[in-house]
């Protein structure tokens, strides 16, 4: 069955240090990989999209890197703040028609002032 | 633009009563999400609507669930009855075809 992983574990960092996020996944060929920002008691918050035949992305202090060989994502916040403490999601999809996205459980950061 | 509009936020029940959660899309989104977090289970995809119609409804858990979406800019997913173990936080998310979610703040339901 299709499986998604993210590091359970939460992931400590100091500020203005580079925090790095995995996704990992198998069974499943994904036409496309979103990233989500979940903050306590609220809903995701889209970030990122990036497509099956692109490598990289990049948005302001983020970036977001594919490779459907390794079938994984990395998701980096540069230059890290403590308002980037949140809970991040990656979530996959399909493509064509459904628009249906399949989410990881998420990886919680924390960023030390 | 308001957002993905749901309510209740909060719905506290008993056992064997009927729930109904509403939500209003954002305007010109085809899709329309149901999805259900709790701690254990994450993020799971319940039931999704294109353009005011169902298209899989695979992820609803049973019988007791159902979801309609009379026009685009109403659905509604009412448990019946409701069992604590449906507790969990049920969000609402519309989204334009190959383009990110837009969440709504989400209904907690506790069935006690």
């Amino acid at each position: 069955s299709q499986k998604i992983e993210q590091n359970s574990e939460a992931l400590n960092i100091q500020e203005g240090k580079t925090a790095t996020l995995t996704c990992n996944y198998t069974n499943y060929s994904p036409a496309y990989l979103q990233w989500y920002r979940q903050d306590p008691g609220r809903g995701p918050v889209f970030l990122l999209l990036i497509r099956e035949n692109e490598k990289e992305k990049r948005k302001e202090r983020l970036k977001v890197t594919f490779d459907t060989t390794l079938k994984q994502s990395l998701f980096h916040i540069t230059a890290s703040q403590p308002a980037d403490s949140a809970t991040y999601l990656c979530a996959l999809g399909d493509g064509g028609a459904t628009n249906k996205l399949i989410f990881g459980t998420g990886t919680l950061l924390a960023v030390q002032p | 633009d308001a957002g993905v509009i749901q309510s209740p936020r909060h719905e506290v029940t008993e056992m064997g009563q009927e729930v109904t959660l509403r939500c209003k899309p954002i305007s010109g989104h085809d899709y329309l999400f149901w999805y259900r977090q709790t701690m254990m289970r994450g993020l799971e995809l319940l039931i999704y609507f294109n353009n005011n119609v169902p298209i899989d409804d695979s992820g609803m858990p049973e019988d007791r669930f159902s979801a309609k979406m009379p026009n685009a800019s109403f659905s509604t997913l009412k448990i019946q009855p409701s069992e604590p173990r449906d507790s969990a936080v049920y969000f609402c998310a519309s989204s334009p075809r190959g383009y990110g979610y837009t969440f709504g703040s989400g209904t907690r339901l506790t069935v006690v």
